[in-house]
């Protein structure tokens, strides 16, 4: 079946730190991959997105890439700040589903000190 | 227009009470969801309705009803809840079988089941 798996957090991390958080996936096919972040308070925002391998998504100083050989999609930013302070979703769209069945990973809550 | 509206932002209801939760979004699309998102968990898949019509319903019990009176509203009636009901409830639309299948999602309504 279709899965997505993130490190588990929380990840504390000064402001200017480098970030990474891991995503791998199962799935069959080529699906699309999503990470959403949700600040406190607040419903999900799609940060950035990629629908074939070796596409780069990035948004806001943040970048994935599609990685078919690895089944992967991690997150990295070169310089976080304290308003970077959310939790991170990363989501697998199966192929062939009209995109109705979104899969999330657990999430990882990032925290920035300043 | 890119946002999904949601009303109201909190609800505080007795397990008696018959309550509405409200969604709206003027982007055309044609496919709206229901999540319910316990704390620290991902968001969980309730119903799809994708030209007005119920397309998913992730056996939600049938205190939970949804409606779609038209393209750009989207309904949840609530009745006789229990208290493990209390969550956020994440309104999200999309456009079927176009992009990547991201979502788009309103900010939630808080419940609470007293």
């Amino acid at each position: 079946g279709n899965s997505v798996t993130q490190m588990e957090g929380p990840v504390t991390l000064s402001e200017e730190a480098f970030l990474t958080i891991n995503c791998t996936y199962t799935a069959t096919g080529y699906p699309s991959l999503f990470w959403y972040v949700q600040y406190p308070g607040e419903g999900l925002q799609l940060l950035l997105k990629a629908t074939k391998a070796d596409d780069k998504g990035s948004n806001k100083g943040f970048e994935a890439t599609y990685r078919k050989e690895t089944t992967s999609f991690h997150l990295e930013k070169g310089s976080v700040q304290v308003s970077d302070s959310a939790v991170y979703f990363c989501a697998l769209s199966p192929f062939n589903t009209g995109g109705f069945k979104t899969i999330f990973g657990a999430g990882t809550r990032l925290f920035v000190k300043a | 227009d890119t946002e999904v509206t949601q009303t109201p932002k909190h609800l505080v209801m007795g397990m008696t009470n018959k309550k509405s939760l409200k969604c709206e979004q003027h982007m055309g699309h044609r496919a709206m969801y229901w999540y319910k998102q316990k704390a620290k968990k991902p968001p969980e898949l309730m119903f799809v309705y994708s030209y007005e019509k119920l397309s998913i319903n992730e056996s939600v019990p049938s205190r939970f009803s949804p409606e779609c009176p038209n393209s750009s509203l989207l309904n949840l009636h609530l009745h006789a809840l229990q208290p493990e009901d209390s969550a956020l409830y994440l309104c999200a639309s999309s456009q079927p079988g176009g992009g990547a299948g991201e979502q788009f999602f309103g900010p939630g309504t808080r419940l609470t089941v007293l």
